[in-house]
């Protein structure tokens, strides 16, 4: 069944960068978008942007403009979410999820979750 | 930005009875394909969320028929009939009509 596993909890100080990958399996990997959603403590999810694995192309909200990245490598059906000059309010739970390029359906298939916590 | 509200913010619920849940889009969400573009989400203690509705009132694969979408333009409607133990969280609203996709505040559903 499809599914989309995601690296381990990570620490880090004010400043420096981050890379959490997830990892796509039981499906076309390239009919699918790669959204990035993330949760702070207490909080709301926050969509921050989406990768198309087919070509690479980007779709990043404003406000993570300039300091997120996401890439993509089709070898090893796998995208990344990097993000730079990391705050403590970057602290959250970052989720990958994908949605259909083809025929929109929600986001159907979650990951499990990275706890990033920026201390 | 599209703002999403959600009310009410707490829903305390008695098993077996049904509960509703509105949100209210500040522009409309009808895209140019005739489709809805705002999807429910249930986000159950300690998981990811998980989709239960997308274009306003279909319902993703293995929901139970329990949920059900209604609304269109800005006014929408989640309604859980029934309601079982395992319904608890919390629940948002989210509109993918127009990047950035955003989400409302979300409705915590209690059983009493």
């Amino acid at each position: 069944q499809a599914q989309l596993v995601q690296s381990g909890a990570e620490v880090k100080k004010p400043g420096a960068s981050l890379k959490v990958s997830c990892r796509a399996s039981g499906y076309t990997f390239i009919e699918q978008y790669i959204n990035w959603v993330r949760q702070a403590p207490g909080q709301g999810p926050e969509w921050m942007g989406r990768i198309n694995p087919n070509g690479g192309g980007t779709m990043y909200s404003q406000k993570f403009q300039g300091r997120v990245t996401m890439t993509r490598d089709t070898s090893i059906t796998t995208v990344y979410m990097e993000m730079s000059r990391l705050r403590s309010d970057d602290t959250a739970v970052y989720y990958c999820a994908r949605s259909s390029r083809l025929y929109y359906h929600g986001m159907d298939i979650w990951g499990q979750g990275t706890t990033v916590t920026v201390s | 930005d599209i703002i999403l509200t959600q009310s009410p913010l707490s829903l305390p619920v008695t098993p077996g009875e049904s509960a509703s849940i509105s949100c209210r889009s500040s522009q409309s969400l009808v895209h140019r394909d005739g489709y809805d573009y705002l999807d429910w989400y249930l986000q159950k203690p300690g998981q990811a969320p998980q989709l239960l509705i997308y274009f306003a009132s279909y319902r993703a694969s293995g929901v139970p028929d329990r949920f059900s979408g209604s609304g269109s333009d800005t006014e929408f409607t989640l309604k859980i009939d029934r309601v079982e133990a395992e319904d608890v969280g919390v629940y948002y609203c989210m509109q993918a009509l127009q990047t950035p996709w955003t989400f409302g505040q979300g409705t915590k559903v209690e059983v009493k």
